[in-house]
């Protein structure tokens, strides 16, 4: 069974400052591993995904994440936080290709203050 | 491509009645999930189809809810009756293709029931 650990239901940071949003997860398999935004009253959107070769992904907006195996980590990072960035974030796993579902975490709410 | 679509989005009911809830997946998506996101539960995968067939309804709370998919580009979740502990925001995601592990969300329906 896969499961995610999101650390954190509330992230605060000053604009301008390095995001970090943490993401463990445990799978069976070589997991494919993903970050979704949710900004208020709106539906998920794929921010990047990790599925095979390079573990350093890049994402929308200035976003990236680093698979580490041996950590069993995807944590979210951004150099530079901007108002506009103040969402939800939800970390997601699947089993791999084909129609897989998702388990998600529980989501981190980051807020940006100025 | 318009995305997924679903329809209402937003539904205020009294408990008691029937709520049909509808999704069009973007096109050429073979698969496709509906969820429900309450802020104590989360993210849930309530059931998901593949090729117009239920694959996994495990996640359906209980047997007031019914799900369908009668061709390729539609598909509709019901609740009967509907009670107060249903209200949440339903999202239905689709994924199909090269990419069959990426979900793409549809704004979701905010469901009320009084």
């Amino acid at each position: 069974a896969q499961s995610v650990t999101q650390l954190g239901s509330h992230v605060s940071v000053s604009e301008g400052a390095l995001v970090l949003l943490r993401c463990n997860y445990s799978s069976s398999v070589p997991p494919y591993l993903f970050w979704y935004v949710q900004y208020p009253n709106q539906g998920l959107q794929l921010l990047l995904k990790y599925t095979t070769g390079a573990t350093l992904v890049k994402g929308i907006n200035g976003f990236e994440a680093e698979f580490k195996k041996s950590e069993t980590s995807f944590h979210l990072t951004k150099p530079s936080a901007h108002m506009s960035d103040a969402a939800e974030y939800f970390c997601a796993v699947s089993e791999g290709s084909g129609y897989s579902t998702l388990t998600f975490g529980k989501g981190t709410m980051l807020l940006v203050s100025p | 491509d318009a995305g997924v679509i679903q329809s209402p989005r937003h539904e205020v009911t009294e408990m008691g009645q029937e709520v049909t809830l509808r999704c069009k997946p973007i096109s050429g998506h073979n698969s496709l999930f509906w969820y429900r996101q309450t802020m104590m539960r989360g993210l849930e995968l309530l059931i998901y189809f593949n090729n117009n067939v239920p694959i996994d309804d495990s996640g359906m709370p209980e047997d007031r809810f019914s799900a369908k998919m009668p061709n390729a580009s539609f598909s509709t979740l019901k609740i009967q009756p509907s009670e107060p502990r249903d209200s949440a925001v339903y999202f239905c995601a689709s994924s199909g293709g090269d990419r069959g592990y990426e979900q793409y969300f549809g704004p979701g329906t905010r469901l009320t029931v009084t």
